[in-house]
């Protein structure tokens, strides 16, 4: 039982290069969701989704998008990167409204020169 | 105002002291309130749910002041292994949709 696993864990983009970030579970848990960390910052929330082929927009979602086209995978995507982008991701699951506990992937690094 | 505040510290505490960390948050129409614990470079974890008639687990101790819109996570008896940053998080009660919200955190330096 894997729970929730981030591709990559690693990686340098340029800037102005897009990548994907992969978030996949097997729990079966309806809530997924992506967020960014920053020294100082917290987590703060990009997007999320509560279901297949359904998203929202979080607290900064501008230069991400995302996609849920199957329950177990949530896409996050940076079609143009910026240095601005340079944080930590981390994706979670919630098994649904008011369960409390979210689970989280390990996280993804990734740094944009 | 952000929806989650927190004090981001850092508290230097002794082994064997008793701190505290408070969180507001500002949705009134809030429904459920947790307490993560983040180590460094590492994924938060659930510490423990907090209930409106407040909710112990062995050391720790989380309360919730609905009035007054803030929760509280007590740690007595500090250990090193305490060091951590503290998370607080609010989810809405929002018909269904859940955005889940984390506060900034508050890092816990407890000192030999």
């Amino acid at each position: 039982n894997a729970g929730v696993t981030q591709t990559p864990k690693f990686r340098v983009l340029k800037t102005g290069q897009s990548m994907t970030l992969l978030c996949a579970q097997d729990m079966n848990h309806e809530y997924m969701y992506w967020y960014r960390q920053d020294p100082g910052m917290g987590l703060r929330l990009i997007h999320y989704s509560v279901g297949e082929g359904t998203t929202a927009k979080g607290e900064v979602p501008d230069g991400y998008n995302v996609s849920r086209l199957k329950k177990q995978n949530f896409l996050l995507g940076l079609e143009s990167a910026a240095p601005s982008q340079t944080s930590v991701y981390f994706c979670a699951t919630l098994k649904g409204a008011n369960t409390g506990e979210l689970f989280f992937g390990e996280g993804s690094r990734l740094t944009v020169l | 105002r952000k929806e989650v505040e927190q004090d981001p510290g850092p508290f230097n505490v002794p082994e064997g002291a008793t701190v505290a960390f408070n969180c507001t948050y500002s949705n009134s129409a809030s429904q459920s309130f947790f307490w993560y614990r983040q180590d460094c470079r590492k994924e938060p974890k659930l510490l423990m749910s907090v209930y409106s008639s407040g909710n112990e687990d062995g050391r720790f101790t989380a309360q919730l002041n609905r009035a007054s819109q803030y929760i509280s996570l007590l740690i007595r008896d500090s250990k090193l292994s305490d060091s951590a940053t503290y998370l607080c998080v609010v989810i809405p009660n929002s018909g269904g949709y859940q955005k889940v919200t984390f506060g900034t955190g508050t890092k816990l330096q407890v000192i030999p």
